[in-house]
């Protein structure tokens, strides 16, 4: 399974749009890109999940390059309750397959 | 459709004991997850179960660990003889099963190991 490699923490303002890159140099034809993320004291919740260029859904932005070495969630206008931690994973993300979660990136909103 | 159930949420046993998490898929989810997180680090597999079987149980310890999820009741993660390296946060997972399925995480069991 590809390794990846986030920023282990990031500080925002509130309303600013906050992007988090994520690289997985070695990742594979098959591989999708999913980004969950973890309030205290909870369980990860799932995002959105990718293969390529760009998807977006109600929550967040993904970003992918030509080369899917690397990707990016863009959270737009960000608020308090998106202080969490948001984990990057790459693999065949689907409901038989077990997860691989890195340490993530802890994101920390500040009024 | 109530979401995954774990509990206790919180479970305190002294070394030795035994400790057992129990965790209740979403309805219509055959299939379960557990995961154990230490502090500030990401969740790490340790088995995944379908209905009465042990699907991939290559991220659980070979002693003292064990896991069950039986054709009827909640899924059963139970870790003997506690120690204290034991001590962190566990958490179920559920999905439909199929490739095209998300997993669903309850909201953990915090097992403190005195």
């Amino acid at each position: 399974l590809a390794k990846t490699t986030q920023p282990i923490s990031m500080d925002s303002y509130e309303g600013q749009e906050v992007n988090i890159t994520c690289s997985h140099n070695n990742i594979a034809t098959n591989d999708y890109i999913t980004w969950y993320q973890q309030f205290p004291s909870q369980g990860p919740r799932f995002i959105i999940q990718g293969y390529k260029t760009k998807v977006t859904n109600e929550v967040a932005s993904l970003f992918i390059p030509a080369d899917r070495k690397s990707s990016t969630l863009s959270l737009p206008r960000v608020s308090l309750s998106d202080t969490a931690v948001y984990y990057c994973l790459v693999g065949w993300n689907s409901g038989n397959t077990p997860l691989v979660f890195g340490k993530g990136t802890r994101l920390s909103v500040i009024a | 459709n109530a979401g995954v159930m774990q509990n206790p949420r919180h479970l305190v046993r002294r070394r030795g004991q035994e400790a057992r998490l129990r965790c209740s898929p979403m309805k219509g989810h055959s299939h379960v997850y557990w995961y154990r997180q230490l502090p500030e680090e990401g969740l790490k597999f340790m088995v995944y179960l379908q209905k009465e079987n042990i699907i991939d149980e290559s991220g659980m310890p070979k002693e003292r660990f064990s896991a069950e999820f039986p054709k009827e009741g909640p899924s059963i993660l139970r870790i003997q003889q506690v120690v204290r390296g034991d001590s962190a946060a566990y958490f179920c997972a559920s999905s439909p099963g199929t490739m095209d399925d998300e997993q669903f995480f309850g909201p953990g069991t915090r097992l403190t190991v005195l």
